[in-house]
């Protein structure tokens, strides 16, 4: 299996702020890798697939970079409905596996 | 716009099988293909399987001795089975399409997650 690692795994920011988060797959997947956002009790949500496209409907303050094995989702200006847990996936070999998730929170 | 819509029990006993169905509304139920995803309370996603609409399955190793996944067509569902269940499978279950492109695939939308809990 393809082991999928996030950092940091929790992260304290203010409204406003500029946030990255690092995913790093322990084979190289070219650009399959997908981000998903979800907060408390509800099921995850689509931000970026393949790496760096933007899926219809979320804010362009939401982006995705890399290749190969290492990837950044960056949110530009975190707004309050932004502080949720997200997770990487890759989709280049069965069975598709997540990273542990980064919790993002309020400072 | 597609939208999915799960149901079945929310508890299980241990050594039984758990059974959830996810019906598929507003959308072409062939255009697409279906997985399963499953999330233990406070941790990490983890992939159970995927089915395409001709009946062909791929599933997670790690529980492929123990899961069933079918189609209904006519219906617009598709079903998830898992077997000999035990207090590891207590999880949230959640249904989810995979919509495919050139440039890879992902998982949207998703149902509205089921949880089992597997308790005598």
């Amino acid at each position: 299996d393809i082991q999928m690692t996030q950092s940091p795994s929790s992260l304290s920011a203010s409204v406003g702020d500029r946030v990255t988060i690092t995913c790093r797959a322990s084979l190289s997947i070219s650009k399959n890798l997908n981000w998903y956002q979800q907060k408390a009790g509800k099921a995850p949500k689509v931000l970026i697939y393949a790496a760096s496209s933007l899926q219809s409907g979320v804010p362009s303050r939401f982006s995705g970079s890399g290749s190969g094995t290492d990837f950044t989702l960056t949110i530009s200006s975190l707004q309050a409905e932004d502080f949720a847990t997200y997770y990487c996936q890759q989709s280049y070999n069965i069975p598709y596996t997540f990273g542990q998730g980064t919790k993002l929170e309020i400072k | 716009q597609v939208q999915l819509q799960q149901s079945g029990p929310g508890l299980v006993k241990p050594s039984e099988t758990l059974s959830l169905t996810c019906t598929v509304s507003g959308g072409s139920f062939s255009a697409y293909y279906w997985t399963w995803i499953r999330q233990p309370a406070g941790k990490a996603l983890e992939w159970i399987g995927r089915i395409y609409n001709d009946g062909s399955t791929d599933y997670n190793p790690s529980l492929q001795s123990r899961v069933t996944m079918s189609v209904e067509t006519s219906k617009n569902q598709f079903s998830l089975k898992l077997n000999s269940v035990t207090a590891a499978d207590t999880a949230v279950y959640y249904c989810a399409t995979v919509t495919t492109s050139s440039t890879g695939n992902w998982f949207d939308p998703w149902g509205q997650g089921t949880l089992v809990t597997v308790s005598s």
